[in-house]
């Protein structure tokens, strides 16, 4: 059974104190691994995009990473505005999109 | 970039009652829509895969008599809660691709049944 698993279920950093999310995943096979944010009472929006192990994307202070097993989301110097829920999805060779449960970013200043 | 557009955002409704949801693409021609439902502090669960000019393809445990989906044209899909009851309640989230493109979702549709 295709999984995605996020850690951890919640995060509170001080600003500019950087950390790491986690996603793994235990896929029939894996088409890309997508990052989204979501706040609250909103639809997802997408931020990245991760096809082959190795690959690493960025954006301001994100930096998404892929292995064979799991993806990270490194954040770096956190300002308020980056909390919200990060989730991270599987698109599998079964044509499915499989979504982890999500991490709750809180970033206080 | 892609837009999805998703409405209404809030709806509240007596027990019962029927329910429509739009979900309409803006900016490019969408053949497949998908439905996500998602409660408090979970995931994106799939309901149902939309095919515009064809049935929908539903999710295991998924009622379709219940969620009625209707992809009329290229742009517009609808999901209509039928006879809904409180456990149906719950935040519920379309989303579309164009080829080649991640997927975008709407800003989702908050349903209260009372």
């Amino acid at each position: 059974e295709d999984q995605v698993t996020q850690s951890p279920e919640a995060l509170r950093l001080q600003e500019g104190e950087s950390s790491s999310l986690n996603c793994s995943y235990t896929v029939s096979g894996l088409r890309g691994l997508f990052w989204y944010r979501q706040d609250p009472g909103k639809g997802p929006e997408f931020l990245f995009t991760l096809y082959s192990a190795g690959e690493e994307k960025e954006k301001e202070r994100l930096k998404a990473t892929l292995t064979k097993k799991e993806s990270f989301l490194h954040i770096t110097a956190p300002k308020p505005e980056d909390s919200a829920t990060y989730l991270c999805a599987v698109h599998t060779y079964g044509n499915k999109l499989v979504f982890g449960a999500g991490t709750i970013l809180r970033v206080k200043s | 970039g892609a837009v999805v557009s998703q409405h209404p955002s809030r709806v509240i409704c007596k027990s019962g009652t029927s329910v429509k949801i739009e979900c309409r693409s803006l900016d490019f021609q969408a053949t497949t829509m998908f439905w996500y439902r998602q409660f408090p502090k979970q995931s994106l669960m799939l309901m149902a895969t939309s095919n515009e000019g064809s049935k929908a393809t539903y999710e295991q445990g998924v009622e379709k008599d219940k969620f009625l989906i209707n992809h009329a044209s290229l742009t517009l899909s609808t999901l209509t809660v039928t006879s809904a009851h409180p456990e149906d309640s719950s935040f519920y989230i379309c989303s579309a691709r164009e080829p080649g493109s991640p997927l975008h979702f709407g800003n989702g549709t908050r349903l209260t049944v009372t």
